[in-house]
């Protein structure tokens, strides 16, 4: 158990709606990523929180957005579904004291998103 | 651009054998860092093992051990006494000592058979 919880762990929706996933990081840590694994594939960084306020950007389409709360949990905004979304989205946290990414990122199950 | 590459898709080791995933990246910077994670079917991403650019020492972690070769640019993974609990699929990753994320590669699928 890494200490990140992921919710839900997986949703079917339809194209053109709209998802939110969730996650809570390990207890202490400020930073928190967004990654997206499609089938088969490695994982795409998407968008990066330190302590409530982005950090950094991938590949985000301008369909997806997120934030962190004051509580430091993180939540991934889906919109405007496409079949192409379909994906494993993970959710890691680090301590990251500056938000670097010397140490370990710690990792969550997972939100399986698929896209009828 | 950062780029890490994979170049085996899939492997295949015996039980109790030796296996060793290659990883190549390539970077202007000096100051990074390089990890192996490891990916079973429960999908739980797992740190395998960690080397710091700037240490010269191969990071071993009980089994697992890298061949860190800084000029060439290389970072494989050796798994010895291969078990069936190692079948998953291995991500090597870097990141630059300022940098916020993690580049993956595509990875590399091994199979451990008996």
């Amino acid at each position: 158990d890494s200490g990140v919880t992921q919710t839900p762990k997986h949703l079917i929706t339809a194209t053109g709606q709209r998802v939110t996933l969730r996650c809570s990081p390990r207890s202490g840590d400020l930073s928190v990523y967004w990654y997206q694994q499609s089938l088969d594939q490695g994982l795409q960084f998407l968008i990066q929180y330190y302590n409530g306020e982005e950090r950094a950007k991938g590949n985000i389409l301008e369909r997806f957005s997120a934030q962190q709360f004051p509580d430091l949990h993180s939540e991934l905004n889906l919109s405007s579904l496409e079949l192409g979304d379909s994906a494993l989205y993970f959710c890691a946290s680090s301590r990251g004291t500056s938000g670097r990414v010397g140490g370990e990122l710690f990792f969550g199950e997972g939100s399986r998103l698929t896209v009828l | 651009a950062q780029t890490v590459t994979q170049s085996q898709p899939e492997m295949s080791v015996q039980e109790a054998e030796t296996v060793t995933l290659s990883c190549t990246y390539d970077t202007s910077e000096s100051d990074y860092y390089l990890f192996w994670y490891k990916q079973p079917p429960s999908r739980q991403m797992i740190l395998v093992i960690r080397q710091e650019a700037y240490k010269q020492q191969n990071a071993t972690e009980n089994r697992f051990s890298v061949n860190f070769q800084k000029a060439a640019k290389s970072f494989s993974l050796k798994i010895s006494d291969s078990q069936l609990g190692d079948a998953a699929m291995y991500f090597c990753a870097y990141t630059t000592g300022t940098a916020s994320k993690l580049t993956f590669g595509t990875g590399t699928r091994l199979q451990v058979t008996l």
